[in-house]
């Protein structure tokens, strides 16, 4: 049963375009999402979080977006750049827990 | 200065064999886990120990069985390797506590092969 989803295995962006990755989740009950950013052959990276009592955080040219009516967050990366080309894995957790639960990655070329 | 770090790198073996997954970490973190990657990208917690005692145990066959000699190693061992346990085996640590400023921290993962 998979609580968090990432429904778009890849996407290509030209480079200083915006990338907009999407993750939807589930669970109610998670209040702490994060996006990890994994390049080949390599451990996944944090790159960014948001708690729920928040709509939007921002981190350089990294912004995540969470509707928690949707149940929808996303990671928005302007201008991309190509060393932004990675998988990118959305994932969440109740804050009082220490259980992540991930999707299953979107990976990203940004095209020079 | 590696912060998680996890050996081998990669892990070739004849189904029915028992093998080891060795994990490390230096950043003081009292929490460590193991997440298994498969073929569908999937990553998916396993174990999660917290200062050397067990906290969590998903559904995972008892042919693996996780050992934490301390809170800084967090081994992985396998007994009786089946073609399905073929994946990426990612170790991590966080710090105890709530969730928020204790992201993940992962090593770079063992690419086990069972064949």
């Amino acid at each position: 049963d998979q609580q968090v989803k990432q429904n778009s295995p890849s996407l290509s962006v030209q480079e200083g375009r915006i990338s907009i990755l999407n993750c939807d989740y589930t669970n109610s009950m998670f209040d702490y999402f994060l996006w990890y950013k994994k390049y080949p052959a390599e451990g996944p990276t944090f790159l960014i979080s948001i708690s729920s009592i928040k709509d939007k955080n921002e981190d350089g040219r990294f912004t995540v977006f969470l509707n928690k009516s949707a149940k929808h967050l996303s990671l928005h990366i302007v201008p991309s750049q190509p060393g932004d080309s990675a998988v990118y894995f959305c994932a969440a957790s109740v804050n009082t827990g220490n259980q992540f639960y991930f999707g299953t990655g979107t990976s990203l070329t940004v095209i020079p | 200065d590696t912060a998680v770090s996890q050996t081998p790198k990669y892990l070739v073996t004849q189904m029915g064999n028992d093998k080891s997954i060795k994990c490390e970490q230096n950043l003081g973190h009292d929490t460590m886990y193991w997440y298994k990657q498969d073929s569908k990208k999937f990553l998916k917690i396993m174990f999660s120990y917290n200062n050397k005692e067990l906290i969590i145990n998903e559904t995972v066959p008892n042919r693996f069985s996780p050992k934490s000699p301390d809170k800084a190693h967090l081994n992985l061992h396998i007994n009786s390797l089946e073609l399905g346990d073929s994946a990426v085996y990612f170790c991590a640590s966080s710090r105890t506590g709530t969730v928020i400023n204790s992201p993940l921290h992962f090593g770079n993962g063992t690419r086990l092969t069972v064949t």
